[in-house]
């Protein structure tokens, strides 16, 4: 199974702040990679699909980068709305496996 | 309006069973891949199971294998999971999550989770 490895697990953060969270493939996923987001008690988001694509009606403020087995979600300025947790998950090969999670919480 | 409803949760013993649904409306069901996704309290997600659009391939994930079985009725819009040999560790919120036409399979649309609660 390819094991996907999310740095860091949690953060603190400011509104305003720009945020950078990081996801590593075991292996090589070419761009098959999404971001989602989760909020307490309710059920994920799509953000990010195919490392960099926006998902429709996701603001503009959330971007993805990277390929091959590193890859990076980024918020350029955090909103109150953006603290959640954020989830990547490669759809190169089944089982489509998640990383462990990245709590954003607020400073 | 894309809507995934899951029902068929609940509490269960050790060995019991359960059969979840998942409705779906507001889209041509059976030209949409489909899988089950679950998140154990206060746990990350885990992928379950995926049944492609006609129902012809199926997989599953190693920790349900034998005991899970998927399925699809596209005359009804549904999407099944039957439960079998249920354990303490299936204890999770299990959503239904559409695979998005884009070939990447990302998920663009969840249900909003049905609990399943495994405990003696």
């Amino acid at each position: 199974d390819i094991q996907m490895t999310q740095s860091p697990s949690s953060l603190s953060a400011s509104v305003g702040d720009r945020l950078t969270i990081t996801c590593r493939a075991s292996q090589s996923i070419s761009t098959f990679l999404n971001w989602y987001q989760q909020k307490p008690g309710k059920a994920p988001k799509l953000l990010i699909y195919a490392a960099s694509s926006l998902q429709s009606g996701v603001p503009s403020r959330f971007s993805g980068s990277g390929s091959g087995a590193d890859f990076t979600l980024t918020i350029s300025s955090l909103h109150p709305e953006d603290f959640a947790s954020y989830y990547c998950q490669q759809s190169y090969r089944t089982p489509r496996t998640f990383g462990q999670g990245t709590m954003v919480e607020i400073k | 309006e894309v809507q995934l409803v899951e029902s068929g949760g609940g509490s269960v013993q050790p060995g019991g069973s359960l059969r979840l649904s998942c409705a779906a409306s507001g889209f041509t069901f059976n030209n949409f891949e489909m899988n089950w996704v679950r998140q154990a309290p206060g746990k990350g997600l885990e992928w379950v199971s995926y049944i492609s659009g006609s129902g012809s391939t199926i997989n599953y994930a190693d920790s349900v294998k034998g005991r899970f079985t998927i399925s699809r009725d596209n005359a009804k819009n549904s999407l099944y999971l039957q439960m079998n040999s249920l354990r303490a560790e299936d204890t999770a919120v299990y959503y239904c999550a559409r695979d998005q036409e884009s070939g990447y399979d990302a998920y663009d649309y969840w249900g909003q989770g049905t609990l399943v609660t495994v405990s003696s």
